[in-house]
């Protein structure tokens, strides 16, 4: 089945430095793969996606990047605030199949 | 747009016993997903509906079965409750077809505990 593998599992920045999560998959019929970020006793949400058919997004300070050769995605947050700190989650998707596979989750503490 | 609706947020239930959970997805959306949430364990898969089928299942034992009815409601239920079942269940909804609109809003969770 999918694996997705996520790193690094805790991630602690200063505030104004940039964070970078990355994620491997294994599926190669995965074809979604969204981030999604959890506050604390929060459900997530949404906070950017890239489809297969892409290989960059951006949005503000949040950017995504989809290597399908290599089967690896990454997210990349600058300028980060101390709000940024939360709970992040990659997932892999295979959209016409309902299968949806996330990671173990990366815990970004972003210090004052 | 009323967002995803989970019921009950809460509920202590004791080892043996099997519990119902219930998801309202967004209006119009045809996919719900449920997933099992533990510290440490991250977001585990544990089944998806949509037009009232099973498109696909996690590896969680038999005693996790789910349903879907024709209004897109969704309900999970867990037999013969165990204390590692204890965890905050999450579903999310979708589309759920084709390749746009796939975002997947969750709702709040329901939080079990088995004692």
């Amino acid at each position: 089945g999918e694996n997705v593998e996520q790193h690094p599992s805790t991630l602690s920045v200063q505030e104004g430095d940039s964070a970078v999560i990355k994620c491997t998959y294994s599926d190669s019929a995965s074809n979604y793969f969204p981030w999604y970020k959890q506050e604390l006793g929060k459900r997530p949400q949404l906070i950017i996606d890239i489809r297969s058919n892409v290989g960059e997004k951006k949005d503000q300070r949040i950017a995504v990047t989809l290597n399908k050769t290599a089967k690896h995605f990454s997210l990349h947050i600058t300028e980060t605030q101390p709000e940024d700190s939360a709970v992040y989650f990659c997932a892999a998707i295979v959209t016409n199949a309902g299968k949806s596979t996330f990671g173990d989750g990366t815990t970004l503490t972003v210090k004052p | 747009k009323a967002g995803v609706t989970q019921t009950p947020r809460y509920l202590i239930k004791t080892r043996g016993q099997q519990v119902t959970l219930s998801c309202s997805p967004i209006s119009g959306h045809r996919s719900v997903s449920w997933y099992q949430q533990t510290p440490g364990q991250g977001l585990q898969f544990l089944f998806e509906y949509f037009s009232e089928t099973q498109r696909n299942k996690g590896n969680f034992p038999g005693r996790f079965s789910g349903r879907q009815f024709s209004n897109s409601r969704s309900e999970m239920n867990v037999s013969t409750l165990e204390l590692g079942d204890s965890a905050l269940y999450l579903c999310a909804s979708s589309s759920g077809q084709g390749s746009m609109n796939t975002e997947a809003f969750f709702g709040q969770g329901t939080r079990l505990t088995v004692v």
